[in-house]
């Protein structure tokens, strides 16, 4: 089972931006926060990750709650490229990725 | 330069018959794994070797086999397909799971329909 829950689907106005939360109560002292997203009828490709501190790229920004049982993807302006899901994945030593539903991000002209 | 490939990009066959899917990476890591996403779009851990030896299996069926030639291929192999085996199946390379940080570069999957 997941060990984050997302919400099952998001819509922005591209342009704007997207806020894509993901909560994960159970989360451990040493488990990463890792985002990934799924374009149509392709792989998963990493977006993002992160410890306890807040971290930015080209791609996306990410925001950590100070207790670590949530956290947001934001994107700064969304593109139709955008639309995708969007898989929020605890990562910790030697485990393997759990990957939940995820959230189907549709972004509108 | 395809930093994950995999072939084919589609199958199609019949019950029964045995068939394999390949998958390079070109990255140097030392850790591959094999995922399947059924027609729920639920994405699901198979296998994950590291350096050739394979160490999680998922309680996958036996009919399953992966088997890794060398750190840069992992091919899997499947024998007396079912219908239930219809899925995409995807390969992924990382480096170590020293840390839970390594990040996963994902194929273009292989989109297997069992008829």
């Amino acid at each position: 089972d997941a060990k984050t829950t997302q919400p099952n689907s998001m819509e922005s106005n591209e342009e704007e931006p997207v806020h894509l939360p993901c909560n994960h109560s159970t989360i451990s002292g040493t488990d990463y926060i890792h985002w990934y997203r799924q374009l149509p009828s392709q792989g998963p490709e990493y977006v993002i990750h992160g410890l306890t501190s807040n971290v930015n790229n080209r791609m996306a920004s990410l925001a950590i709650a100070e207790d670590r049982k949530s956290s947001t993807l934001i994107l700064h302006r969304a593109t139709l490229r955008d639309a995708a899901v969007y898989y929020c994945i605890l990562g910790d030593y030697g485990q393997n990725f759990v990957f939940g539903p995820g959230t189907r991000l549709s972004v509108l002209p | 330069d395809t930093a994950v490939s995999q072939t084919p990009k589609y199958l199609v066959t019949q019950m029964g018959n045995d068939k394999s899917i390949k998958c390079e990476q070109n990255l140097g890591h030392d850790t591959m794994y094999w995922y399947k996403q059924d027609s729920k779009k639920f994405l699901k851990i198979m296998f994950s070797y590291n350096n050739k030896e394979l160490i999680i299996n998922e309680t996958v069926p036996n009919r399953f086999s992966p088997k890794s030639p060398d750190k840069a291929h992992l091919n899997l192999h499947i024998n007396s397909l079912e219908l239930g085996d219809s899925a995409v199946y995807f390969c992924a390379s990382s480096r170590p799971l020293l840390a839970g940080q390594e990040t996963q570069y994902f194929g273009p999957g292989t989109r297997l329909l069992v008829l």
